[in-house]
């Protein structure tokens, strides 16, 4: 079956450390897709990346950096020297082939970068 | 700009009641989708649309219903509000065919207390 686990359920640093929140998905399907969202204090869902599962290329997007490795079912999300906006709960989420749009939610990473 | 937009914000309901949560896309997208988010859950998937006509039953689909008469529009119906229904209630829309793959871009949510 279908599952993502964010095992990280809080995470404080502070401001220019560098913090990663790990990702780790199980799925029956060789065609699926990942996806990681940004939930900030405010309350909004904010799309940052998606994945196929056929490009495991690493993506780099100013200070934020994914990392996909299907030998361990991972995609990691690394922030370089953050900053007290990137506080926010992160969301990592599949979405298999066979199972249409549905998006499979992890329980989410709450993120706290203090000044 | 195209937007996805829910109302009410914020609902105050009492037991009992039916309420419905109105959703409005106008990227004329084909997939609509609705989730809940609750602490320790994450977001889970209520019902969701394929397009005008075409609706299906997600994980939490108990309670609740939705009809879609038209591409913008895909409202969620509490047909007897339970106090276990208190959540924030998130609606989405994706591009393309029964929704593979695609970015799902989230509504700014309603929040729902049921007393």
């Amino acid at each position: 079956a279908q599952k993502v686990t964010q095992a990280q359920t809080e995470i404080s640093v502070v401001e220019k450390e560098d913090v990663t929140l790990d990702c780790v998905y199980e799925t029956r399907d060789t065609t699926y897709y990942l996806f990681w969202y940004k939930q900030p204090p405010s309350g909004e869902l904010v799309f940052l990346i998606r994945r196929n599962s056929f490009d495991e290329q690493n993506e780099i997007s100013g200070r934020y950096s994914w990392n996909f490795q299907k030998s361990t079912s991972s995609f990691n999300f690394t922030i370089t020297a953050s900053q007290v906006v990137d506080s926010a709960v992160y969301f990592c989420a599949l979405s298999e082939e066979n199972q249409g749009g549905k998006l499979i939610f992890g329980q989410g990473t709450e993120l706290s970068v203090k000044p | 700009d195209a937007e996805i937009t829910q109302s009410p914000r914020h609902k105050i309901t009492e037991t009992g009641r039916q309420v419905t949560l109105a959703c409005h896309q106008t990227w004329n997208h084909n997939n609509m989708f609705w989730y809940r988010q609750d602490l320790g859950h994450g977001l889970r998937l209520i019902h969701y649309s394929y397009g005008v006509q075409d609706t299906n039953k997600g994980e939490v689909s108990d309670g609740y219903s939705v009809s879609r008469s038209n591409t913008e529009d895909l409202p969620l119906t509490l047909e007897s509000a339970a106090s276990s229904q208190t959540s924030v209630y998130f609606c989405a829309s994706s591009p393309g065919g029964s929704g593979r793959g695609k970015t799902q871009y989230f509504g700014p949510g309603t929040r729902l207390l049921v007393l």
